[in-house]
């Protein structure tokens, strides 16, 4: 089983300013964790995703993710934040096979949507 | 260009009425998956086909049905037995030996009651 709690539902933040997302992840398998972005009325878009290669893990538009699994948890950061930044982002977790493949289903937490404010 | 293609954009029910979302993809990906969003609640699965004439429920599947006659082809019928239909459905793709990272979505169709 696996599931994916997002700690705030919105976060605002000026331009320029640390963007800070938090994901916490549960899974009684080894996991591959992602972060989706989603602009309004449009469909998913992949970020960045931790495959157990590296811990830290870099994406598109300047984010990147830590996978502590210690502290159970995959946040997403971003050191300068954009007004283009401003969407809904969402982590996933699934299971991974034998053969280093996501597989199976892909579960998400319930949504960070980010404010980006001049 | 290759993608993955949801129609109608909006789309109203009535009462009582089963109403169909259409999903086509030219990727010939194996895998297809219907997902609904509601605010706050993030993606919750409803169906999935990993190969033509087979699929399986996914966490809501009650009041939904599904097709897999054609591997391009994955139309979802919100039933009438679905009480709570209104939600933005997201359908996605990908090929069967590719990984979640290579997951591609439509951009979405918005279903609300009358």
């Amino acid at each position: 089983a696996q599931s994916v709690t997002q700690l705030g539902s919105h976060v605002s933040v000026s331009e320029g300013a640390l963007v800070l997302l938090r994901c916490n992840y549960s899974s009684s398998v080894p996991p591959y964790l992602f972060w989706y972005v989603q602009y309004p009325n449009q469909g998913l878009q992949l970020l960045l995703k931790y495959t157990s290669a590296a811990t830290l893990v870099k994406g598109i538009n300047g984010f990147e993710a830590e996978f502590k699994k210690s502290e159970t948890s995959f946040h997403l950061t971003k050191p300068s934040a954009h007004m283009r930044d401003a969407a809904e982002y969402f982590c996933a977790v699934s299971a991974v096979n034998a053969g280093g493949t996501s597989y199976g289903k892909l579960t998400f937490g319930q949504g960070t949507i980010l404010t980006v404010h001049p | 260009d290759g993608g993955i293609t949801q129609s109608p954009k909006y789309l109203f029910r009535k009462e009582g009425q089963n109403v169909t979302l259409s999903c086509e993809q030219n990727l010939n990906h194996d895998a297809m998956y219907w997902y609904r969003q509601d605010p706050g609640q993030g993606l919750r699965l409803i169906y999935y086909s990993q190969i033509v004439n087979d699929f399986q429920k996914g966490d809501i599947a009650e009041g939904y049905s599904v097709s897999r006659e054609k591997k391009e082809s994955f139309p979802l019928t919100v039933t009438s037995a679905q009480k709570n239909p209104t939600a933005f459905y997201l359908c996605a793709s990908r090929r069967d030996r590719d990984g979640f990272e290579k997951l591609f979505f439509g951009s979405g169709t918005q279903l609300s009651v009358l």
